[in-house]
């Protein structure tokens, strides 16, 4: 079974800081992988899907980045808001190619 | 547009008793299919999937089981409940390849007891 790693895995940061998170996961044989953010009680809500090397990625204040020779990925938020407080998870494709295996996700919180 | 419904949200049920858990597809047609649980303190793990009508795959032994009778439906059950089974279970779907992303259900949230 493919094996995704996340760190930390939680985090707490003040409004206005900037902060990051790592995946890592196996480099052979890489399909794609996606980042998702999870608020609770809600569902699982897609990110960015990347599947080149080098792949960057943004949306608003936060971006991505991909090194799959490495088998790693960056999550970046900049100038974090409250809002932001949720789980992120990040997934990469089993050998088969034909499912997501996920990590266990870094829980950000942000205080006011 | 596409949606995925899955339920119910809740249930408590009694340590032996059956389940059965359903989610469908609306908008688009065949979907690959998962179920996908999260345990106190887990990560999401992934237990079933299905690329069609029939195929199943289990990526970790347990006590479910999956089937797809239709193509936009997937049923998770099981004939005896564990108190281990107790946890978070969602459903998703993707488009045949992964150059893009997985859309969840809202979940359901099992207790055994």
């Amino acid at each position: 079974i493919l094996n995704v790693e996340q760190s930390p895995q939680s985090l707490h940061v003040q409004e206005g800081d900037s902060t990051n998170f790592t995946c890592s996961f196996p480099s052979s044989n890489f399909y794609a992988l996606h980042w998702y953010r999870w608020e609770t009680a809600k569902s699982p809500e897609a990110l960015f899907v990347m599947t080149l090397n080098g792949d960057e990625k943004k949306k608003g204040r936060i971006s991505a980045t991909l090194n799959t020779k490495e088998g790693y990925s960056y999550l970046y938020i900049k100038g974090s808001q409250p809002e932001d407080s949720a789980t992120y998870l990040c997934a990469s494709v089993n050998q088969a190619g034909t499912a997501l295996i996920f990590g266990k996700g870094t829980t950000l919180s942000v205080s006011s | 547009s596409q949606t995925i419904h899955q339920w119910p949200a809740t249930l408590v049920q009694p340590v032996g008793s059956p389940l059965s858990l359903e989610c469908t597809v609306e908008g688009t047609s065949n979907p690959n299919l998962y179920w996908y649980r999260q345990a106190a303190g887990r990560g999401l793990q992934l237990l079933f999937y299905s690329v069609g009508i029939g195929q199943i795959s289990s990526e970790v032994p347990q006590n479910l089981s999956a089937s797809r009778p239709q193509d936009r439906q997937f049923i998770l059950s099981s004939k005896k409940l564990l108190l281990s089974d107790s946890g978070f279970y969602l459903c998703a779907w993707s488009r045949s390849g992964w150059g893009t992303e997985a859309f969840f259900g809202q979940g359901t949230r099992l207790t055994v007891v």
